[in-house]
């Protein structure tokens, strides 16, 4: 396995379901990242974290509940979700230098919420 | 002023033409302006990406043109092909900060 794993690539559940999104990284990187991609909006930036600690919370409600348990390794636990959270959610990492370095992204977990 | 604007949002190109798409931003901080290349059902993926000490880059067929004063840059594709049509986003990011702000994203299509 190689670049950025998400599963499920798919996902349907209804709005009192408890669901997990998981994302793994095989490029050694030093932060993770969750992202929102929805229709005719730009990428909107979730959650970050750098060396397993959360450094970047935006605004995102708390219905979204990150858990990075290594540098590897990312989650996005979900509850009680609304039908306006119907978007491609997308995992990345990075490795953070001095410098702003590119981000790589997995091929995203496709959510529906019903 | 965390705003990176893209235009157009979509684009049709005859293959073998030129496609190009602008990206203007207000901070004056960002010194790091990717392009990412994303096709359906997949992630983005990085196409090239330019430091605000030059002026241009080139790769291969993609050349960022980058406009320091004006607060501007953009993408060109050379010899457009079918194989092209993705959507693409211009992004911006600071050195120290996590946070990469993307465009809304250009929807191009290259006609055979």
């Amino acid at each position: 396995e190689t670049g950025v794993t998400q599963t499920p690539r798919h996902l349907v559940m209804g709005m009192t379901n408890k669901k997990s999104l998981k994302c793994e990284q095989h490029l050694g990187h030093n932060a993770m990242y969750w992202y929102k991609q929805s229709a005719k909006k730009p990428l909107e930036l979730m959650f970050v974290y750098s060396l397993e600690e959360r450094v970047e919370n935006n605004s995102v409600p708390s219905r979204f509940s990150p858990e990075c348990p290594n540098s590897s390794h990312l989650f996005l636990h979900l509850h009680t979700l609304q039908p306006e959270d119907s978007a491609l959610y997308l995992c990345a990492s990075s490795q953070v230098r001095g410098g702003s370095s590119p981000l790589h992204f997995g091929n995203g977990t496709r959510l529906t919420v019903t | 002023q965390q705003q990176v604007k893209q235009s157009p949002q979509s684009l049709i190109v005859q293959k073998g033409g030129i496609s190009i798409i602008n990206c203007a931003y207000e901070n004056t901080a960002f010194d790091y302006f990717p392009w990412y290349q994303q096709f359906p059902g997949k992630g983005p993926a990085l196409l090239i990406a330019i430091r605000p000490d030059v002026s241009e880059k080139k790769e291969g067929r993609f050349t960022i043109s980058f406009n320091k004063s004006a607060k501007q840059f953009s993408l060109h594709i050379m010899d457009s092909q079918p194989g092209d049509s993705a959507t693409y986003f211009c992004a911006a990011s600071y050195t120290g900060g996590f946070k990469t702000i993307f465009g809304a994203g250009t929807r191009l299509f290259v006609k055979a």
